[in-house]
């Protein structure tokens, strides 16, 4: 089974700073997605960035970027510039290719941005 | 466009009734989920459907769990004989076919079972 491990339960940051969130997984997969998803007091989910494995190039997404280390199964999301909107949850999670693309994601990092 | 909604965005009830939570997905989604998000924690797998049938419901905690999608449009997730561990926030998601396309979630349905 494949399990998602965020070991930041909360994080804070100073606004226009830089601030990473570390995400581990588990898996034997060889063809699988890993996403970061922001859900604010709103609880709607965003997708803030997505990484294909067999990509070797890290993704990014205007201030967001991650560190996709596969050997080492981790993932992590850096936010460059941080502003006060960027204040939320942050989830991880992976989702396999093909057959049910089920998401499994993490349990969060709270994230505050102050100013 | 319109986004993912889901009705109602609170339902109340007591234990031992029948509840229903509605999806309506963005349209032409084939890709329909649902997930459960507990207080604390990640949202969690529940029923995944790929058009009108349920393709993995493998994540629906027991048999008082049931989900529908009739026509591969809306669906409604059923509980029955709720309990009061069954109070959490019920996420539905759409998407094409395939983890290059995004699942877009809508708000939630926040259910407490008194």
């Amino acid at each position: 089974a494949q399990t998602v491990t965020q070991s930041q339960p909360e994080m804070s940051v100073q606004e226009a700073e830089t601030v990473t969130l570390s995400c581990t997984y588990d898996t034997s997969e060889n063809n699988y997605y890993l996403f970061w998803y922001k859900q604010p007091p709103s609880r709607q989910m965003i997708l803030v960035i997505r990484q294909e494995a067999y990509k070797q190039q890290n993704a990014t997404e205007n201030r967001f970027s991650v560190n996709f280390q596969k050997a080492a199964k981790s993932f992590s999301l850096k936010i460059s510039d941080s502003q006060l909107g960027d204040t939320a949850m942050y989830f991880c999670a992976f989702g396999t290719q093909g057959g049910s693309e089920k998401l499994v994601f993490g349990k969060g990092t709270k994230l505050t941005v102050n100013p | 466009g319109a986004g993912v909604s889901q009705t109602p965005s609170n339902k109340v009830t007591e234990k031992g009734k029948y509840v229903e939570l509605r999806c309506d997905p963005i349209s032409g989604h084939t890709a329909l989920y649902w997930y459960r998000q507990s207080l604390g924690q990640g949202p969690e797998f529940l029923i995944y459907f790929q058009g009108t049938g349920a393709a993995d419901d493998s994540g629906l905690p027991n048999d008082r769990f049931f989900a529908v999608r009739p026509e591969g449009s809306v669906s409604t997730l059923k509980i029955q004989r709720t309990e009061r561990g069954d109070s959490a926030v019920y996420l539905c998601a759409s998407s094409l076919r395939g983890l290059e396309k995004t699942q877009y979630f809508g708000p939630g349905t926040r259910l407490l079972v008194l």
